[in-house]
């Protein structure tokens, strides 16, 4: 079975251009999670959404960030303006559940904000 | 064990050996726990769950330990192989609506050949 899948694996831009993180869940989970993942601060969540509603987006560092689920098969992150403090590693996660249930995490989008 | 800051805990084991590595949870309304392993370059992958209502809870090879009282955490990995090698993240679900994991800084383990 494929796992969460994620594009592009390794992103380089520029300061001030538009970044677009893609996501696909494994099928049949309902819920859906952002995490960013820095040498400072650990993994952190983002956003996460269930049955493809934002929950809570708390943790979105700044309205530079939006987050989308269209539908339960795709899920986006966009940053823009990027600046290079937004350099990190982007995960995406999903499980059957909102609650206690095991998060399974994508490879990661390597993003370099030059 | 746990880490405040830039630096990783290292636990260096030889092959073959036991090994245990610590977490200290933050939440104590949390009630489900998780230990992750993330080898260099890819995602945190699952290795074991452990819900509140358990103290002890095993697998293959591997075996958590929870203690509520300290809110303490363990993993203990047994005969440890090269492939064990990576940094280990322990992860919290205080529940109560909150549905993001809060993740430690983790250990990174190095196995000795």
């Amino acid at each position: 079975d494929a796992g969460v899948i994620q594009s592009p694996r390794h992103e380089v831009t520029e300061m001030g251009q538009e970044v677009t993180l893609r996501c696909k869940p494994i099928s049949g989970h309902n819920s859906l999670f952002w995490y960013r993942q820095t040498m400072m601060r650990g993994l952190e969540l983002l956003i996460y959404f269930n049955n493809n509603v934002p929950i809570d987006d708390s943790g979105m560092p700044e309205d530079r960030f939006s987050a989308k689920m269209p539908n339960a098969s795709f899920s986006t992150l966009k940053i823009q303006p990027s600046e290079p403090r937004d350099s990190a590693v982007y995960f995406c996660a999903s499980s059957l559940r909102r609650q206690q249930e095991t998060q399974y995490f994508g490879p990661g989008t390597r993003l370099l904000v030059l | 064990g746990e880490s405040v800051g830039l630096h990783l805990p290292t636990l260096s084991v030889q092959e073959g050996d036991n090994s245990i590595i610590n977490c200290a949870y933050s939440n104590s309304a949390s009630d489900y726990f998780i230990w992750y392993k993330q080898e260099s370059g890819k995602g945190p992958q699952f290795i074991i769950d452990i819900r509140s209502n358990m103290d002890k809870r095993q697998g293959q090879r591997v075996t958590v330990l929870l203690n509520k009282t300290v809110k303490h955490l363990s993993l203990q990995i047994a005969a440890t192989q090269p492939g064990d090698s990576a940094v280990y993240f322990c992860a919290e679900n205080s529940g109560g609506g909150a549905d993001g994991l809060t993740f430690g800084k983790g250990t990174h383990l190095i196995i000795q050949p």
